[in-house]
Parts: structure tokens; C-alpha cells; sequence
């Protein structure tokens, strides 16, 4: 199955500060999230991201997909911003789903005021 | 609103006592899914289900079920629950393919003594 490996595993900032988060994957995906799970559990969904480049306030993402990675720029941190962000990966055939996202382990962030 | 809806979101239960964590979805998705989140193993996919009717085993299928009689629900039942299946569950589902990401429940925290 397809590999999905995050660095860094952990990250501390201060609040502030810009980090980058990159997610690296084994095989050719049709679809590509990021999600943040905040200190509830819960998992939010940050982008939707199979190729290229979004923003959406102080965060962005880029996936090169074929050098099989893609990156999450969080600038200007916030206490706020602190939790584990998820990469996870689909591949699809002929557009239909396999239906199974694959995740990677995660990063850590911790924002200090 | 669009959304995918857990409950309960916290449970503790007795080892042998059945149980069902009900998911529905509001958005007409033909894809649900569960997922079991644990520390050092990250999220692994339980069942998934690309259509009514239509389900599938996933990565830890052992110690559950599920089923698709509508469109909408895709309950997660545990008929005998162990203290393994101490564990964050989440729902997740997408219209299916390429294009299209998932979206995730806010997640069932289950405590089996």
C-alpha cells in the first residue's frame, strides 16, 4: 500500500513564527488532504489538494504531485494554531475511489504565547 | 449545514455489552467510512461502504460491523467490545473519486473496562 511520511514529527514555536510541514508519498495519489485535529479530537479538514497551490488565510498548501509531496505553510502562528496536522492520500482508478484515505503519523505543532 | 454526525462522542461501556455508535451524513455521499485512531498507530481504516448495501472491510476489521440499509447512516456496531477497542473512532464520507475529499465526524471517544 502507499507509504505516507510527515516531518517534522514534532515542531515548537513561538507564537508568530512560520513553519512548514511536508508530507511525502510512496506512489501516484488522485487526492490529497491536510487536516488538522485539534486538542478535542476533532478533525478538521484544512485543505483538499491533489495538485498545485491554495490559501486560505494565514495557511497555504502546495502539492507537487509528481515528485510525490506536498507541503503546509502555516506564517504568522497562533496559540490557537497548536495540535497535529495529518497529511492523508487516496489513490483512485479510472476515477472511482478505493474508497480508504491513508494517513500519515502526523506533526505535533506547539505554539507558545 | 453539510455534515457528518457521530454519536455519542464519549462513551464508556462494559467489556461484552453491545453497542452502536450511529454516523449519518447530510451531503448525498455514495462513500462512508470508519476509522479508529490510536496512539503510536495513527488513524486505520475499519469499513468502508461505496454504495447502500455495499460494504467492505478495511485495514482492522476484527470485532465489528456495520451496515448500509440508507444512504445517509452507516452505524459501527460492536456486539462484544474488549478493552482493545479502546480507541477515537471517526466517520468520514466523500461523494467518491478523484476530486473529491472526505469529511469527517467529530469523532466517538470509546472507553471499553
Amino acid at each position: 500500500g502507499i507509504q505516507v511520511e510527515q516531518s517534522p514529527p514534532d515542531l515548537i514555536l513561538q507564537e508568530g513564527a512560520n513553519s512548514t510541514l511536508r508530507c511525502n508519498f510512496s506512489d501516484s495519489v488522485n487526492n490529497l488532504q491536510w487536516f488538522h485535529q485539534n486538542p478535542w479530537g476533532q478533525l478538521i479538514n484544512l485543505f483538499y489538494i491533489p495538485s498545485g497551490t491554495k490559501q486560505n488565510g494565514r495557511l497555504s498548501a502546495t502539492t507537487v504531485a509528481t515528485e510525490r509531496y506536498s507541503l503546509l505553510y502555516i506564517s504568522s502562528s497562533q496559540t490557537t494554531d497548536s495540535g497535529v496536522y495529518f497529511c492523508a492520500v487516496e489513490r483512485t482508478a479510472g476515477g472511482t475511489s478505493y474508497g480508504k484515505l491513508t494517513f500519515g503519523q502526523g506533526t505535533i505543532l506547539t505554539v507558545h504565547p | 449545514e453539510a455534515q457528518v454526525t457521530q454519536n455519542p462522542r464519549y462513551l464508556i461501556t462494559v467489556t461484552g455489552k453491545k453497542l452502536t455508535v450511529t454516523c449519518s451524513q447530510n451531503m448525498n455521499h455514495e462513500y462512508m467510512s470508519w476509522y479508529r485512531q490510536d496512539p503510536g498507530l495513527g488513524l486505520r481504516q475499519i469499513y468502508y461502504s461505496m454504495n447502500v448495501e455495499v460494504t467492505d472491510k478495511g485495514d482492522v476489521p476484527e470485532g465489528y460491523k456495520v451496515s448500509r440499509k440508507e444512504k445517509r447512516n452507516f452505524p459501527l456496531i460492536l456486539e462484544s467490545p474488549s478493552p482493545n477497542q479502546t480507541s477515537l473512532y471517526f466517520c468520514a464520507s466523500s461523494r467518491g473519486g478523484a476530486g473529491y475529499g472526505y469529511t469527517f465526524g467529530s469523532g466517538t471517544r470509546l472507553t471499553v473496562v
